[in-house]
């Protein structure tokens, strides 16, 4: 593998499931990210994690948890999400923090019936 | 507030030069980038500027002007390939903020 994978690439899930999703960056990057992307709506900034460590938080609901165990790979946990938080979820990486270039994964398209 | 404005739509002919324009008013800058995203597939990164002027990559410009709160990128000989939406962003701190994006299309 190279680059940054994300698994599922797609999901459904019922609003009250609970489900996580999967982000592994190959490149020896020590900064990742979750990113929301929604349609007709700009790319938004959900975690910040730097050497492990969560430096930024965009206000997001608890109902998305984030959970990076080491620098290789970052989950999102999700419960009782809602319709309007369908959209793609991408994950990124960079190396020594967000002012360097980002890598993005493909995607997981996660809709919420 | 915090804005990033970029045209939502631009279409250009194979071979030319196209502009895309961006406008910010954020709480803080320390940078910007652009990003390029074909459709179905993730963001790849294009440029990024820190301070004022042009940085020439290629067949991509970028500009910036720090005063004025913008910055343009410049693509150059025109590409099919280049058909993408292109993603403008500011950087401060441990924050980033896209604008919507700019979708152009490239026609023969």
């Amino acid at each position: 593998e190279t680059g940054v994978t994300q698994t599922p690439r797609h999901l459904v899930m019922g609003m009250t499931n609970k489900k996580s999703l999967k982000c592994e960056q190959h490149l020896g990057h020590n900064a990742m990210y979750w990113y929301k992307q929604s349609a007709k709506k700009p790319l938004e900034l959900m975690f910040v994690y730097s050497l492990e460590e969560r430096v930024e938080n965009n206000s997001v609901p608890s109902r998305f948890s984030p959970e990076c165990p080491n620098s290789s790979h970052l989950f999102l946990h999700l419960h009782t999400l809602q319709p309007e938080d369908s959209a793609l979820y991408l994950c990124a990486s960079s190396q020594e923090g967000i002012h360097n270039e980002q890598f993005f994964g493909p995607g997981t398209r996660l809709t919420v019936l | 507030g915090q804005n990033i404005d970029q045209p939502t739509e631009m279409t250009a002919t194979e071979g030319a030069i196209v502009q895309i324009n961006c406008t910010y008013q954020t709480s803080g800058f320390n940078g910007l980038f652009w990003y390029q995203q074909h459709a179905g597939e993730a963001p790849t990164f294009l440029s990024y500027n820190v301070l004022d002027g042009l940085e020439e990559k290629g067949r991509f410009s970028s500009f910036l002007s720090r005063s004025k709160g913008y910055s343009y990128l410049l693509l150059k000989e025109l590409q099919m390939k280049d058909s993408a939406s292109y993603l403008c962003a500011v950087y401060n701190n441990n924050d980033m903020r896209f604008g919507a994006g700019t979708r152009l299309t490239v026609k023969p």
